[in-house]
């Protein structure tokens, strides 16, 4: 079955720089979500996006942003990047906003080292 | 607010020992309750849930039953395994759809 994939797997960026990090949902899922996770922590919710609006809206940075697009991929942009930056993000998705429990799937997670 | 109150680890145990993991919860109205697993360098793999009271999860010989009435959720094994050491982090889903998480129990299982 497919899963939600997120890319890239492993990325590595100095201070000051830009990232993208890229989801993609189970096909027909409708909502997407991203997490953060630093060293030895719990995943921390950032954002969520329904029908390519936004959805909920967690501990995002203001240097962060997210959005959703036609095909319901999804892109976390984060720019100015810190060294406190450096953490596991993951992306799940699931299908339609008010059924919590309909097939909430976590993808494998994008680790970024800011260097 | 909702949230997750997770036995702090690590936890260190012999190969086929007993597993407790205790896990506790605070929600307006009845939350699904999730275990979830992290091998080392991998992401989130959903270990079992519950959805109401009195639900049994179970995996691989993993347990948790949804009690309302302690609001817990703590997560068994009767025979643990070198290849159970993860760290297991209880969690939430309630309003919003974001999953609120424990704070993750690391075990280590020694043969």
């Amino acid at each position: 079955a497919a899963g939600v994939i997120q890319s890239p797997r492993h990325l590595i960026k100095e201070k000051r720089e830009t990232a993208t990090l890229k989801c993609y949902p189970i096909p027909r899922h409708d909502t997407v979500y991203w997490y953060q996770q630093g060293p030895g922590q719990d995943p921390q919710f950032l954002i969520s996006f329904y029908e390519k609006m936004q959805s909920d809206k967690g501990s995002i940075p203001d240097r962060f942003s997210a959005q959703q697009f036609s095909d319901y991929h999804s892109e976390l942009n984060m720019s100015s990047l810190e060294l406190g930056d450096s953490a596991l993000y993951f992306c799940a998705s699931s299908l339609r906003i008010g059924t919590p429990n309909y097939g909430y799937t976590f993808g494998s997670g994008t680790r970024l080292t800011v260097v | 607010g909702d949230s997750v109150t997770q036995m702090e680890g690590p936890v260190t145990l012999s190969e086929e020992a007993f597993l407790t993991i205790n896990c506790t919860y605070t929600a307006t109205g009845y939350p699904s309750l999730f275990w979830y697993v992290q091998y080392p360098g991998e992401g989130l793999q959903l270990l079992l849930k519950a959805t109401k009271a009195d639900d049994k999860g179970s995996n691989k010989g993993f347990e948790a039953t949804y009690r309302k009435e302690t609001t817990s959720f703590h997560l068994e094994k009767g025979s643990v395994q070198v290849s159970d050491s993860a760290v297991y982090f209880c969690a939430l889903i309630f309003t919003g759809n974001q999953f609120y998480f424990g704070t993750g129990t690391s075990l280590t299982v020694i043969p």
